[in-house]
């Protein structure tokens, strides 16, 4: 089955800049979006359609893509922003929505 | 204001069976996809599978299909995830996501704790 394969933790000082980056085959033919989850609380989209930042995001969520990884680009990270993040995206052929493993942010 | 609010807790135990729901309010629930996505405590999200509610067409992840179903009843804008027979295992947090567009996941319900033990 396929599988999205993201690094299990991430850890910045407050101010640097975080990198979180997803692979996949699929990723060239499907896009990708990127969720933030805080302990206790649903998934909130940060990023969709590989780069594009929802209303209500902060700017410093940014997002890129390039053959099969796209990349979560926090930049100056605040403490609030420490949160576990997950990409989601689909099979090649789309019917199959599969989700990253997820990755720890650690603002230290 | 679009608002997927899903049932309250559940404890089970192994071989029972369980209907969890999931209402939308705010827009209409035949114009997007439902997906139900599980999270085992201190683990990542699974996407289990999805029903469009106009016509009820579903598709599963081939690691839950066979062991739970989708359904949903338009007229009361819910959907469904439902076991015939528990397992400890199926002990997790369980959210309804509105699907946008077959792309990103734009509105969560709150999440339903379901936990299974004997």
């Amino acid at each position: 089955s396929y599988e999205l394969t993201q690094p299990p933790s991430v850890s910045v000082s407050p101010g640097q800049t975080a990198r979180i980056t997803c692979s996949g085959d699929a990723l060239p033919k499907q896009y990708a979006y990127w969720y933030q989850q805080k302990p206790g609380q649903a998934p909130v989209l940060v990023i969709n359609t590989d780069t594009e930042r929802p209303s209500g995001i902060p700017e410093r969520f940014s997002g890129a893509s390039s053959g099969t990884t796209v990349t979560l680009t926090i930049s100056g990270v605040q403490a609030e922003d420490e949160a576990d993040y997950y990409c989601q995206s689909a099979d090649s052929s789309g019917t199959y929505v599969v989700f990253g493993g997820g990755t720890k942010l650690t603002v230290l | 204001e679009v608002q997927l609010v899903q049932s309250g807790a559940e404890v089970k135990k192994p071989g029972e069976s369980l209907r969890i729901s999931c209402k939308g309010s705010g827009y209409s629930l035949t114009s997007f996809w439902i997906s139900w996505v599980r999270q085992v405590p201190g683990k990542g999200l699974e996407w289990m599978g999805r029903i469009d509610p106009g016509d009820s067409y579903t598709n599963y992840s081939p690691s839950f299909q066979g062991h739970v179903t989708i359904s949903a009843d338009k007229s009361i804008s819910t959907a469904y995830l439902q076991w015939s027979s528990l397992q400890v295992s199926d002990t997790a947090m369980y959210y309804c996501a509105r699907r946008y567009n077959s792309s990103w996941f734009d509105y969560w319900g709150q999440g339903t704790l379901v936990t299974v033990s004997s």
